[in-house]
């Protein structure tokens, strides 16, 4: 089993949708959560981190479920510029920072 | 962007040769990671270095080494490269503990092993 797991995808959404990605996670005694995107062929970005309270950034909202192990990304009012592939990331740094395989998302017009 | 910069971007070679990957940052950060990524899996770490000659194993760290002679710079050697070593290779820094966990990657480099 896989330490983060992520739904490949792809997610194909229309402009304006609302569309949401789960990661579950296996390492209860982890602190830190992320989500980066990944543009096509370039550098994964850190989008945000995810606090134990939920977070929200414009249109972006990240959620954290510790009794479930899982955090999530809601993405509302999608934009063709929001399509990627978004990286789900737990754990902490040196060395125990474990990566989804990535969720990829297309909006279309 | 973070001050990142890999080098070569891409790069074919043959089985058996050895190949080094430069990293090279401006931001003056102690912590430098490299990591591997190739499809249907995440990210995984390589190695990474806490500081000038000080560099640890992660979790895929056979038939690579690393070194670190200068804060700026952490380089990458596969010693006798091999067809699973065809991978996107990105060099990353970071902060570890307080509010920093976050890390900052460079652009990658794609290499080939025929």
């Amino acid at each position: 089993r896989k330490e983060v797991e992520q739904d490949p995808g792809p997610f194909n959404v229309p402009e304006g949708a609302t569309v949401a990605f789960n990661c579950t996670y296996s390492n209860s005694a982890s602190q830190s959560f992320f989500w980066y995107r990944q543009d096509c062929r370039k550098e994964p970005k850190l989008l945000m981190s995810v606090y134990s309270s939920g977070n929200e950034d414009g249109r972006f909202t990240a959620q954290l479920n510790r009794a479930s192990q899982y955090i999530s990304l809601l993405i509302r009012d999608s934009k063709l510029s929001d399509s990627a592939t978004y990286l789900c990331v737990v754990g902490e740094v040196p060395n125990d920072m474990r990566f989804g395989a990535g969720t990829r998302l297309t909006v279309k017009p | 962007d973070a001050g990142i910069t890999q080098s070569p971007r891409h790069k074919v070679t043959e089985t058996g040769t050895p190949v080094t990957l430069r990293c090279h940052q401006t931001e003056n950060h102690r912590y430098m990671y490299w990591y591997r990524q190739d499809p249907g899996h995440g990210l995984r770490l390589i190695h990474y270095s806490y500081g000038v000659k000080d560099t640890d194993k992660g979790e895929v760290s056979d038939g690579y080494s690393v070194s670190r002679s200068k804060t700026e710079d952490f380089l990458l050697t596969l010693e006798s490269a091999t067809s699973s070593q065809t991978s996107v290779y990105f060099c990353a820094i970071g902060r570890v503990g307080g509010a920093g966990n976050e890390q900052f990657f460079g652009p990658g480099t794609r290499l080939t092993v025929l």
